[in-house]
């Protein structure tokens, strides 16, 4: 089993539609979860980080963590087509200094 | 806050040459970077952690003697790919940390390299 699962999509939605988007994941050391924004041939972009179990909000995105079922999600509403990009969740054991254990990505397509 | 750049954004480069993409960050000092490979369609893999002043470390099935890392200062680091082949191709990305508590990484833009 992989450290962390996410289905690669792609995902298709009509604007205004909310997304959501999740992760699974086995070790249970995992204290840091982060979700990044990444569109075609760029960099991650840092989307949302949280820390342990709960919910977190910024504008448009919600991030969600249960770390009793290994589940992280990160919804998205109105989406825009804007959106349309690839979402990586990421998770570490510790701070910014350790290494970060990415999933492959989902792929987001919203269409006007 | 937080930006880190990279370049060349992109280059190609003949294969048995050395390529060289440096790793900068713009309004912070980065105790620790870390450079990722990326192949189309997959995530992110760790190549190495690079700290300042100090020699990389390197993951499992990287070659350090291929891929050469200097951070010789807080705000820059450098990943050298040397005798490219053309399956070295692929996308590199650095990040780099804050260095503070409960704090990620933030990513370079990626340098996409093609060796012909």
């Amino acid at each position: 089993q992989k450290e962390v699962e996410q289905d690669p999509g792609p995902l298709s939605v009509p604007e205004g539609a909310i997304v959501s988007l999740n992760c699974t994941y086995s070790n249970s050391a995992f204290q840091y979860f982060m979700w990044y924004r990444q569109y075609s041939r760029k960099g991650p972009e840092l989307l949302m980080y949280t820390y342990s179990s709960g919910n977190k909000e910024d504008g448009r995105f919600t991030a969600q963590v249960d770390k009793s079922s290994k589940y992280i999600s990160l919804f998205i509403r109105d989406s825009q087509p804007s959106d349309s990009a690839t979402y990586l969740c990421a998770m570490s054991s510790n701070s910014g200094y350790s290494t970060l254990t990415f999933g492959k990505g989902t792929m987001l397509l919203v269409s006007p | 806050g937080a930006v880190v750049s990279q370049h060349p954004s992109r280059v190609i480069c003949k294969s048995g040459t050395s390529v060289k993409i440096e790793c900068r960050s713009l309004d912070f000092q980065a105790t620790t970077m870390f450079w990722y490979r990326q192949f189309p369609k997959q995530s992110l893999m760790l190549m190495a952690t690079s700290n300042e002043g100090s020699k990389a470390t390197y993951e499992q099935g990287v070659e350090k003697d291929k891929f050469l890392i200097n951070h010789a200062s807080l705000t820059l680091s450098t990943l050298t790919v040397t005798s490219a082949h053309p399956e070295d191709s692929s996308f590199y990305i650095c990040s780099a940390s804050l260095g503070l508590a409960q704090e990620t990484q933030y990513f370079g833009p990626g340098t996409r390299l093609l060796v012909l």
